[in-house]
């Protein structure tokens, strides 16, 4: 069964104090490894989407990579607008339904 | 700025009720996805659509059904509203297997 397990559950930083979000993952062959950003009361906004082993992606103050079990989302000097929750989501290379196995998401706080 | 749009964005109703969720995309994407979102829980496929005609159950059961008539259009209705249904419903469509998801703003469902 695919899974994926994020971690930890909820972190608090001082804004400009650097820290990474991690996800693991098991799944039957990975079609691609998903990151997501979600406001309260609003749908995920999708931030990365990663392939392969030792891919590398980024976007600002974000940067995911990928390893054969884990991928890490490091933020860099993070800002107060930073806060959300940030969703991990994998999609299996085998058939079935086409659709996203998600973790629980690591509700982030960037505190001024 | 959402290409997908989801009415209402709350919805408080009593038990029994028949109720429609409504899912418009403006970007002509094929696929199409209801997922089921509950707080600080993972997001678990619904229903899915590969397009006008085609509906599939997803991972988590449901007693919800949906319609494809358009490709723009993927309404989820429920025939006899329970409390159990209370949840946040999120729309979403892809390009494809390998592209992320755009997600609506979702609806969050309370039955009373």
């Amino acid at each position: 069964e695919d899974q994926v397990t994020q971690s930890p559950e909820a972190l608090r930083l001082q804004e400009g104090e650097s820290s990474s979000l991690n996800c693991s993952y098991t799944v039957s062959g990975l079609r691609g490894l998903f990151w997501y950003r979600q406001d309260p009361g609003k749908g995920p906004e999708f931030l990365f989407t990663l392939y392969s082993a030792g891919e590398e992606k980024e976007k600002e103050r974000l940067k995911a990579t990928l390893t054969k079990k884990e991928s890490f989302l490091h933020i860099t000097a993070p800002k107060p607008e930073d806060s959300a929750t940030y969703l991990c989501a994998v999609r299996p290379s085998g058939g079935g339904a086409d659709g996203l196995t998600f973790g629980k998401g690591t509700h982030l706080i960037i505190q001024p | 700025e959402a290409d997908i749009y989801q009415t209402p964005r709350y919805l408080v109703i009593g038990t029994g009720k028949k109720i429609t969720l409504e899912c418009s995309q403006t970007m002509g994407h094929d696929k199409m996805y209801w997922y089921q979102q509950d707080p600080g829980m993972e997001l678990h496929l619904i229903h899915y659509s590969y397009g006008v005609n085609s509906t599939e159950k997803g991972d988590l059961s449901s007693e919800s059904t949906v319609s494809r008539i358009r490709t723009e259009h993927f309404p989820l209705t429920l025939e006899s509203a329970r409390p159990s249904h209370t949840s946040q419903y999120l729309c979403a469509s892809s390009e494809g297997k390998d592209y992320g998801y755009t997600f609506g703003s979702g609806t969050r469902l309370t039955v009373v």
